[in-house]
């Protein structure tokens, strides 16, 4: 089991530059989480979907960001344009199940660090 | 209001000594879990423990020992013999009922072993 993996780890970019950050959930997980770390907001969702569907979209930041789910073995999270205040960590989590089954504790993967100059 | 109150920002300790992170939560569903990850400095998060609400029995692996006491609204964290490796940021969480695929992060509290 490889994880959740993510990429790249480090990402560096001028500011109103697109970034994508690619996650590959564990395999046989239906559910997948995008979430952001910054030191003044901590942890917060961004995006959760379930058998590739956006089901709560409510912590995406704005409409710069967008996630997608083509298929059950990827997703990106894209900015466009970025800004310098979109520097953090994020995170892609997965899990298996949906309600409160998902309360097992999902796997995330290692985050991308994002750096917008 | 914030949902998981972690007071402690930072915490030193020496090598060996027994440490308790403290985990102060607020939720009105009945039914929710409680969580705890560990976020060393390589930054991953890796999970420690889920506990449900209707289960309020302690929990021990090895070193590491939860108390949940729903009364106070408390799930503290305690590390016995603390050792280097112990220190990370330790995060607690809360899933709650209506939105049960969401973990509401505290603001974390970070670990320092000194040898």
């Amino acid at each position: 089991d490889a994880g959740v993996i993510q990429s790249p780890r480090h990402e560096v970019t001028e500011m109103g530059q697109e970034v994508t950050l690619r996650c590959k959930p564990i395999s046989g997980h239906n559910s997948l989480f995008w979430y952001r770390q910054t030191m003044m907001r901590g942890l917060e969702l961004l995006i959760y979907f379930n058998n590739n569907v956006p089901i709560d979209d409510s912590g995406m930041p704005e409409d710069r960001f967008s996630a997608k789910m083509p298929n059950a073995s990827f997703s990106t999270l894209k900015i466009q344009p970025s800004e310098p205040r979109d520097s953090a960590v994020y995170f892609c989590a997965s899990s298996q199940g949906q309600g409160l089954g998902l309360n097992y504790g999902y796997t995330f993967g290692s985050g991308t660090r994002l750096t917008v100059v | 209001a914030q949902k998981v109150t972690q007071a402690q920002t930072e915490i030193s300790v020496v090598e060996k000594e027994d440490v308790t992170l403290d985990c102060v939560y607020e939720t009105r569903d009945t039914t929710y879990y409680l969580f705890w990850y560990k976020q060393p400095p390589s930054g991953e998060l890796v999970f420690l423990i889920r506990r449900n609400s209707f289960d309020e029995q302690n929990e021990i692996s090895g070193r590491y020992s939860w108390n949940f006491q729903k009364s106070t609204s408390s799930f503290n964290f305690t590390i016995t013999a603390s050792q280097v490796v112990d220190s990370a940021v330790y995060f607690c969480a809360l899933s709650e009922e209506d939105s049960s695929y969401k973990l509401i992060f505290g603001s974390g509290t970070r670990l320092l072993v000194r040898p």
